[in-house]
């Protein structure tokens, strides 16, 4: 069964600190990885999206790694920001035929000052 | 340049009750997306669209029947609304649905319906 699933479930950090956030994914046969961020309230935004064939992202202070052989990625987050506080969803696609994106519950970050 | 925009943000309604939620998007999509998110679950895709005049089931369609009126439009509506349909909707678009496509997914912000 394709799955992903996204740990720690919630994180609290202090501002200025960095933070790692892990997804795990059992996606078969595997397209790409995306990451969202969702704030309060709003919809969720793409961070990022990684092939197979690429092992690190960067979209300012968000880096994504990604082993397709671990089936394995992380979303680090550098220097954090009170605005840095929302859920980050990690999303899987998958080659076949119509929409084929599993969702990931996602990671609740809280940065305090 | 609105992006995806959602109709209502905000409804309640009672059970039995029908409702049509509303979605449209101004970046030419072929594909768009109806989806819905609870406390504690990622987003269910409930219907997409992969191109103006198609439309298929997602992995929680019942109780809920769309329509692509247009390129750029794509309403959801729940003909006998139950409490167990309460949720936050979401309708997103993006180039294409193709299997494995990197095509990025622009999402509305949202619709937050109550069913008493």
């Amino acid at each position: 069964k394709n799955q992903v699933e996204q740990s720690p479930q919630s994180l609290i950090i202090l501002e200025g600190k960095n933070c790692t956030l892990q997804c795990n994914y059992t996606v078969s046969p595997f397209s790409n990885l995306r990451w969202y961020k969702q704030d309060t309230g709003r919809g969720p935004v793409s961070l990022t999206i990684m092939t197979f064939s690429e092992n690190t992202k960067s979209n300012g202070r968000y880096t994504a790694t990604l082993d397709a052989d671990t089936k394995q990625s992380s979303l680090h987050i550098t220097a954090s920001q009170l605005s840095d506080s929302a859920s980050y969803i990690c999303v899987v696609s998958a080659y076949q035929a119509g929409t084929a994106l599993i969702f990931g519950k996602g990671t609740t970050l809280s940065v305090s000052s | 340049n609105a992006g995806v925009t959602q109709t209502p943000k905000f409804q309640v309604l009672k059970t039995g009750q029908s409702m049509t939620l509303q979605c449209a998007q101004d970046m030419n999509h072929n594909s768009m997306y109806w989806y819905r998110q609870d406390p504690g679950m990622g987003l269910r895709l409930i219907y997409y669209s992969a191109s103006e005049g198609t439309t298929d089931k997602g992995e929680v369609p019942n109780g809920y029947n769309v329509s692509r009126l247009n390129k750029r439009e794509f309403s959801l509506r729940l003909e006998s609304a139950a409490p167990s349909q309460t949720s936050v909707y979401f309708c997103a678009s993006s180039g294409s649905i193709a299997g494995g496509s990197t095509d990025t997914q622009y999402f509305g912000p949202g619709t937050r319906l109550t069913v008493l």
